[in-house]
């Protein structure tokens, strides 16, 4: 079966530093992967997604980036967080469009971030 | 421009009844519609996926419709129990084959 991981699972850091958060998928290949932010009040952001190994597409100019240097590997990172930064941020994978059961997204379960 | 609309306002609901929430959507001409139920702290987990050419589907104690003219889907619980607490989040695929969602719907079931 397919698991998704992530971590860390919570995160303070302070204005200015650097940020990665990792996760990975297990038990399929050639997923599509997510990024996505939710702050507090407020709906899912998607922030980056990735169709394959190096392929970046990203929803919204941000300090944010994001990398994919394997398939089932995807990472989240800034060279400096802002308070705005602070959130819940997901992972997400998806079959590939067209295969069975490429409807479903399937999330991980979270880091939550505190930028102070 | 597209938005996708749940009611904002927390549903409190007894125990056994029947709770219902509303997704509304705009600018959308999806190929199907799916809801998700989201616990504090932790990702949402896919419930059910309704198609535009289906206009109800079930599973256990859960049941959705979708309204192709209307342009809505109902999300139905019934017999709630205190473990269906939760905010639960319709999404649907954009043009573009990624999914959007709305912003949840907070479900509170009073024993």
């Amino acid at each position: 079966s397919q698991t998704i991981h992530q971590w860390p699972a919570t995160l303070v850091q302070p204005v200015g530093s650097p940020l990665s958060l990792e996760c990975t998928v297990e038990g399929t290949s050639n997923p599509n992967l997510y990024w996505y932010r939710q702050a507090a009040g407020r709906g899912l952001q998607l922030l980056f997604y990735s169709v394959g190994i190096g392929q970046i597409s990203s929803e919204v100019p941000q300090n944010l980036s994001a990398s994919r240097p394997q398939d089932r590997q995807f990472i989240l990172s800034s060279k400096k967080l802002l308070l705005s930064d602070s959130g819940f941020y997901l992972c997400a994978w998806r079959m590939r469009p067209g295969t069975p059961l490429a409807d479903t997204q399937y999330f991980g379960p979270g880091t939550r971030l505190t930028v102070l | 421009s597209q938005k996708i609309e749940q009611n904002s306002e927390a549903l409190n609901i007894q125990e056994g009844k029947t709770a219902t929430l509303t997704c509304n959507y705009t600018n959308y001409s999806p190929a199907y519609l799916q809801w998700y139920r989201q616990d504090p702290g932790r990702g949402p987990v896919f419930l059910l996926l309704i198609r535009e050419n289906e206009k109800e589907k079930r599973k256990e104690r859960l049941k959705v419709t979708f309204d192709t003219t209307l342009k809505q889907s109902l999300f139905h619980i019934t017999a709630s129990q205190p473990a269906d607490s939760a905010t639960y989040l319709c999404a649907l695929v954009d043009g573009n084959n990624r999914l959007a969602f709305g912003k949840g719907n907070q479900v509170v079931v009073i024993p």
